[in-house]
């Protein structure tokens, strides 16, 4: 069976400073993995994806995971956080051998301070 | 860019009654699926819909869950007999195959009085 973990309930960064959100998955076969963002009383935006190719994946405002097949690992980083970035982010993954579906993880709330 | 439309944003129920919440996929997508969210914790997996039957559902998805696409564009969720714990935000999803990352609706929060 499937299953990701995000062992951080929260995060907090200073602006300009580079953050992690940190996220690792289980799987039978090779993943697909996927980070997406949900801003307050919104629904669930893709932000990158990790098919196959290079273990640096580039994402949409800024973001970018690198997938870690030693560590079975997915973090999400970003070189110099935004205010803005505030937000809750969910890890997902799902088994590329099988028609499964997506299970995201627990969720990290990143909190960028001024 | 195209976009997964739900429908209501926002239900109100009273305990026992049947609700339909409604999803329109994005047209060239050829797998759906719903999902709950309560309180803005963790995206739990419902049911998956592919060549117009469930493909996979998870153990919330009992008997007074079902799925429909009746017309070739919407996708629905209904709830026969709602419950308070079935307060929850509902999304629907769509996916083009199966390496492709899931389209979100913008959610139907469902509150159960």
């Amino acid at each position: 069976a499937q299953s990701v973990a995000q062992p951080e309930d929260q995060v907090n960064v200073a602006e300009g400073n580079p953050l992690t959100v940190k996220c690792t998955y289980s799987v039978s076969g090779n993943p697909y993995l996927f980070w997406y963002v949900q801003y307050p009383n919104r629904g669930l935006q893709f932000l990158l994806k990790y098919i196959t190719g290079d273990n640096l994946v580039k994402g949409s405002y800024g973001f970018e995971a690198e997938f870690n097949k030693s560590q079975t690992s997915f973090h999400l980083k970003k070189p110099s956080a935004l205010v803005s970035d505030s937000a809750l982010y969910f890890c997902a993954v799902r088994d590329r051998s099988s028609a499964s579906k997506i299970i995201f993880g627990s969720g990290t709330r990143l909190s960028i301070r001024p | 860019e195209p976009e997964v439309t739900q429908t209501p944003s926002h239900q109100v129920t009273q305990m026992g009654q049947e609700v339909i919440l409604r999803c329109v996929p994005i047209s060239n997508h050829l797998y759906f699926y719903w999902y709950r969210q309560i309180l803005g914790q963790k995206v739990e997996f419902l049911v998956s819909f592919y060549n117009n039957e469930i493909s996979e559902k998870s153990e919330i998805f009992d008997d007074q869950f079902s799925v429909e696409r009746p017309d070739g564009s919407n996708f629905t969720l209904k709830i026969r007999s709602t419950k308070l714990e079935d307060s929850a935000m509902y999304f629907c999803a769509s996916s083009a195959g199966l390496g492709y990352g899931y389209t979100f609706g913008s959610g139907t929060r469902l509150t159960v009085v």
